[in-house]
């Protein structure tokens, strides 16, 4: 069974769409996390969610919405897909009591790749 | 930015150790020392991590400096699989750094 799993594995969708990934895991963390990897293959963290609580919302446009209906999913909306959002998106999610931190291991899933044109 | 510092790349023969230097000079003495690593097409993989002492497992050991300011991952015998970009993060308490750098893209010769 994948831990942390990841749909769909790409998308390709035009400028001004939305569009959603859906992520589930099956580790029962209490924490979930969305990562970009942009074209330079730096990653970095956009939301984490610890029991249905936002608690990490770096600077990305509010086009961009997590949405966890339980705690072991965390979906991704985008709203009004720019060229710039393509990138390769990743969810993980931790066993973490704390606030958030990457002190415990985290398991990643294996990305989706946003192509907008 | 990234608060770790990191080769941009490193070769090694198959089944000879390898030893991935992490710089991090500005670490908190609350920050954790994560490495991870990423095969091509694939999400990161949890390698290892510590605070204070040297950490073993069963996928490598993590070698840390005294003063905190570096790091070292060892892998004992490199496979052609260990073909990877391993990267050095600092968790802090406040989940508010987590910027992975570019990493170090480590090559095994067969």
């Amino acid at each position: 069974d994948t831990a942390v799993s990841q749909t769909p594995k790409y998308l390709v969708t035009q400028m001004g769409n939305d569009k959603s990934i859906k992520c589930e895991q099956n580790l029962g963390h209490d924490t979930m996390y969305w990562y970009k990897q942009d074209s330079k293959k730096f990653l970095k963290i956009m939301f984490s969610y610890n029991n249905k609580e936002l608690i990490i919302n770096e600077t990305v446009p509010n086009r961009f919405s997590p949405k966890s209906p339980d705690k072991a999913h965390l979906n991704l909306h985008i709203n009004s897909l720019e060229l710039g959002d393509s990138a390769v998106y990743f969810c993980a999610s931790s066993q973490d009591k704390t606030t958030g931190s990457l002190n415990t291991e985290a398991f990643f899933g294996q990305g989706t790749r946003l192509t907008v044109v | 930015d990234a608060k770790t510092t990191q080769p941009n790349s490193m070769e090694s023969n198959e089944e000879e150790p390898v030893h991935l230097p992490c710089n991090h000079s500005t670490i908190s003495g609350t920050d954790y020392i994560h490495w991870y690593r990423q095969l091509p097409s694939q999400g990161p993989e949890y390698v290892i991590h510590g605070l204070t002492s040297n950490v073993n497992n069963r996928m490598a050991s993590l070698a840390i400096a005294e003063d905190r300011k570096s790091s070292t991952l060892i892998l004992h015998r490199a496979t052609l699989r260990d073909a990877a970009v391993y990267y050095c993060i600092l968790g802090d308490n406040y989940g508010q750094n987590f910027v992975f750098g570019p990493g170090t893209r480590l090559s095994v010769l067969p």
